[in-house]
């Protein structure tokens, strides 16, 4: 049982590059998140899943984008990367409103 | 106003030492309440969901106050494994309410 994985683990991106962070789990969760954590500001919610098909905008969604074609995959799109997108970024997944989240191990991103 | 507030520390407490964290919360009607735990360039993980009744697992006990809009964690009997960053969580019912909303943390280093 993997849990969340998340990979890349690390990236380093050019300033206007695009790119995609995969998140996976195997829990047949409904609920999938992705948040980024940046010092000083706690994690911040970008987008947020229900379940397949359904996708919404979290705090700061600006300069990302989402999609959930299937329960397990809810990959993450930087489509312009900027310096102020470093930071580490954490996928999440949970049975439902009221459940805990299991988070992946994080991807650290890091915007030249 | 941030939505879920925390004392950041940190708290450098001796072996053996009882400690509590406090957290306030925003939006009165959030619904479910935890802790999260997470270590050094780690995720957070899930130490444990916060009831109304108050619940204990192990060392740890949770308290929460909805009348204040307050959420407590204590720990006693520290012990070195301990140190970490304490996240005080909430989430609501509805749209993205439904997902996670963390306070900055309580940083707490257990010394030998």
């Amino acid at each position: 049982n993997a849990g969340v994985t998340q990979t890349p683990k690390f990236q380093v991106l050019k300033t206007g590059q695009s790119m995609t962070l995969q998140c996976a789990q195997d829990m047949n969760h409904e609920y999938m998140s992705w948040y980024r954590q940046d010092p000083g500001m706690g994690l911040r919610l970008i987008h947020y899943s229900v379940g397949a098909g359904i996708t919404d905008q979290g705090e700061v969604p600006n300069g990302y984008n989402v999609s959930r074609s299937t329960t397990e995959d809810f990959p993450l799109r930087l489509l312009s990367a900027a310096p102020s997108q470093t930071s580490v970024y954490f996928c999440a997944s949970s049975y439902g409103s009221g459940y805990g989240y299991t988070f992946g191990s994080g991807t650290r991103l890091t915007v030249v | 106003r941030k939505e879920v507030e925390q004392d950041p520390g940190p708290f450098n407490v001796p072996e053996g030492a009882t400690v509590a964290f406090n957290c306030t919360y925003s939006n009165s009607a959030s619904q479910s309440f935890f802790w999260y735990r997470q270590d050094c360039r780690k995720e957070p993980k899930l130490l444990m969901s916060v009831y109304s009744s108050g619940n204990e697992d192990g060392r740890f006990t949770a308290q929460l106050n909805r009348a204040s809009q307050y959420i407590s964690l204590l720990i006693r009997d520290s012990k070195l494994s301990d140190s970490a960053t304490y996240l005080c969580v909430v989430s609501g019912t509805s749209g993205s309410a439904r997902q996670l909303t963390f306070g900055s943390g309580t940083q707490l280093t257990v010394l030998p």
